[in-house]
């Protein structure tokens, strides 16, 4: 069975670093792209980017290029996005998703459970 | 970069009822590019219909995909208690950039 596992909410003062993680199971880790995803309060879904944990290629969204750090470690089959210094305005809901491919398109099918940042003073 | 706009903002139904949820492409997209998901409070999301069609591992027969160009469908034959969520579809394009539609609320009537 297909699974990501993300690690717990968390809550951070602005200025702060952070670094979330996302592990999978149940297949090959390294052989499918894992996207993040956002979700701000009360808002819909917005994809940041996405990592190959094969060879860590990395594709950023404009908007998130700069603002956060993607990576991957494929030997404990896990993810991690990371923020150096975290802001009030980075406070909402960040899910993993593997990507799977058919007929010239990728689509997240699996999806991890989300991790809750709240950033306030 | 494509724009994706689903109608209604909510849809308010009885279990049993037909629902139609559509998305709308800012221009024409193949219907290989586009997905829809489901999110319920609490659990992951889950990947309903790719390529516009084609049911995603385990979705029942009651939702279906149709579509193209510039306007997608869902439908969910006979609402089930378990279906009151919020749909999303998404385009994904080869830059990469995957988008969002802005999401239908399906509540109980």
């Amino acid at each position: 069975e297909v699974q990501l596992v993300q690690s717990g909410a968390e809550v951070k003062k602005p200025g702060e670093s952070l670094k979330i993680s996302c592990k999978g199971s149940g297949y090959r880790f390294s052989n499918y792209w894992i996207g993040w995803v956002r979700q701000m309060p009360g808002k819909g879904l917005e994809w940041m980017g996405t990592i190959y944990p094969g060879d860590s290629d990395t594709r950023y969204r404009s908007s998130f290029q700069g603002q956060v750090t993607m990576s991957a470690d494929k030997s404990i089959s896990t993810a991690y996005l990371q923020w150096s210094s975290l802001k009030a305005s980075d406070t909402a809901m960040f899910y993993c998703a593997r990507l799977d491919y058919s007929r010239g398109a990728y689509y997240f099918d699996y999806w991890g459970q989300g991790t809750l940042v709240t950033v306030s003073s | 970069e494509i724009v994706l706009t689903q109608s209604p903002g909510t849809l308010s139904l009885s279990p049993g009822e037909r629902a139609t949820l559509s998305c709308r492409a800012s221009q024409s997209i193949s219907s290989s590019s586009l997905a829809w998901y489901q999110q319920k409070p609490g659990q992951a999301l889950r990947l309903l219909m790719y390529g516009a069609s084609s049911r995603a591992t385990g979705i029942p027969d009651r939702f279906s995909g149709s579509g193209s160009g510039t306007d997608f469908t869902l439908t969910i034959s006979r609402l089930e208690p378990e279906d009151f969520a919020v749909y999303y579809c998404q385009h994904y394009a080869s830059s990469p950039l995957y988008t969002f539609g802005q999401g239908t609320k399906l509540e109980i009537k």
